[in-house]
């Protein structure tokens, strides 16, 4: 079972740039989410989606965006990254009925220079 | 808002030793619990549960009581090995918060289990 796939493992990126972090789940699991990780603060939810079509902002969504047009894909889109986006990003799922009984990706590397 | 609050680490203990890291949580509702692991290099994984006052999560020799007169979650493992080695987090899910599916988390306790 692949579980949650997220790419890239590791990037690194000018002030300005813009990227996207994919992710990917093949549990069939409605609610998908991103989280960043700051040292000393734990994770912080950026967006989550409940199902195909619909999305909603988290505690910290300024400067990123989400889409989710099929229930397995939810990509994470920097338009215009900046230093204070530097972090370690994970994707999660999970069934509805089953809230926060989270499964998280490997999670991608950020740095912005 | 709800929060949850972790005993800072790091905490460092040698092999067979007893381990106890605190969780406190503040919720204007009646939340679930969790605790997760997060082993060097790799994302989060679900290590217990308790979904209710005086549940007690259990999993490979950890254990955590949901006690709601102290609004507590501390972990607990009789005898740590070399293996446990993590970050472990402390979190909750607000189910009278309308998004039941957000998770708040702690900051996280770095645990070191020295042979």
């Amino acid at each position: 079972n692949a579980g949650v796939t997220q790419t890239p493992k590791f990037q690194v990126l000018k002030t300005g740039q813009s990227m996207t972090l994919q992710c990917a789940q093949d549990m069939n699991h409605e609610y998908m989410s991103w989280y960043r990780q700051d040292p000393g603060m734990g994770l912080r939810l950026i967006h989550y989606s409940v199902g195909a079509g619909i999305t909603d902002q988290g505690e910290v969504p300024n400067g990123y965006n989400v889409s989710r047009s099929t229930t397995e894909d939810f990509p994470l889109r920097l338009l215009s990254a900046a230093p204070s986006q530097t972090s370690v990003y994970f994707c999660a799922s999970s069934y509805r009925r089953l809230a926060g009984e989270l499964f998280f990706g490997e999670g991608s590397r950020l740095t912005v220079l | 808002g709800d929060s949850v609050t972790q005993m800072e680490g790091p905490v460092t203990l040698s092999e067979e030793a007893f381990l106890t890291i605190n969780c406190t949580y503040t919720a204007t509702g009646y939340p679930s619990l969790f605790w997760y692991v997060q082993y060097p290099g790799e994302g989060l994984q679900l290590l217990l549960k308790a979904t209710k006052a005086d549940d007690k999560g259990s999993n490979k020799g950890f254990e955590a009581t949901y006690r709601k007169e102290t609004t507590s979650f501390h972990l607990e493992k009789g005898s740590v090995q070399v293996s446990d080695s993590a970050v472990y987090f402390c979190a909750l899910s607000d189910l009278s918060a309308g998004s039941a599916r957000q998770l708040t988390f702690g900051s996280g306790t770095q645990l070191t289990v020295l042979p």
